[in-house]
């Protein structure tokens, strides 16, 4: 099956500075890489995705780019604000989903 | 996008006892919702397929006669875990996947705290 890696598990970034989280998979025939946000106790919501045939995606703030020879895709969050805390979960395919990273934006 | 909604939001309950979760599509009729459990600080894992009229499918490692799905109708999936223990005390979510795209809906989850 799928194993996805998220990386890092713990970030914090000073408001206004850009973060980076990085996951790695392992089934090349995944097409399909949504991002989460998640707040404590909170429902995941969809923030961005990504599919196969594209290798860049951006929405306002937030870009998400891929690498299907390398098999990783990463999230970029730029001019962060306090409101970007939260947990981020990356996903490969619906149902397999990275071990989250936990993003402090400090004001 | 899709509305779920999950019933009920917490559950404290005695071991031995059974839960059931209720897990509502409430602008979509979903012949397919999913179940995942997530425990504190980790990620979200699969735990079943719920189909609509048929058998769940259940992901490896779980027990499908300890987690009981039921998909009566096209609005409607529960989730009862039954003679709950410490262990099974997570955060239950369901999600739902509108088609044409493989974007899921999450319902805001079930936090289930067995004594």
């Amino acid at each position: 099956g799928e194993n996805v890696e998220q990386h890092p598990s713990t970030l914090s970034v000073q408001e206004g500075d850009s973060a980076v989280i990085k996951c790695t998979y392992s089934d090349s025939a995944s097409n399909y890489f949504p991002w989460y946000k998640q707040e404590l106790g909170k429902r995941p919501q969809l923030i961005i995705d990504i599919r196969s045939n594209v290798g860049e995606k951006k929405d306002q703030r937030i870009a998400v780019t891929l690498n299907k020879t390398a098999k990783h895709f990463s999230l970029h969050i730029t001019e962060t604000q306090p409101e970007d805390s939260a947990v981020y979960f990356c996903a490969a395919g619906q149902f397999y989903f990275g071990t989250g990273t936990s993003l402090t934006v400090i004001p | 996008g899709a509305v779920v909604s999950q019933h009920p939001s917490w559950v404290i309950c005695k071991s031995g006892t059974s839960v059931k979760i209720e897990c509502r599509s409430l602008d979509f009729q979903a012949t397919t919702m999913f179940w995942y459990r997530q425990f504190p600080k980790q990620s979200l894992m699969l735990m079943a397929t719920s189909n609509e009229g048929s058998k769940a499918t259940y992901e490896q490692g779980v027990e499908k006669d300890k987690f009981l799905i039921n998909h009566a109708s096209l609005t409607l999936s529960t989730l009862t875990v039954t003679s709950a223990h410490p262990e099974d005390s997570s955060f239950y979510i369901c999600s739902e996947r509108t088609s044409g795209n493989n974007e899921q809906f999450f319902g805001p989850g079930t936090r289930l705290t067995v004594l």
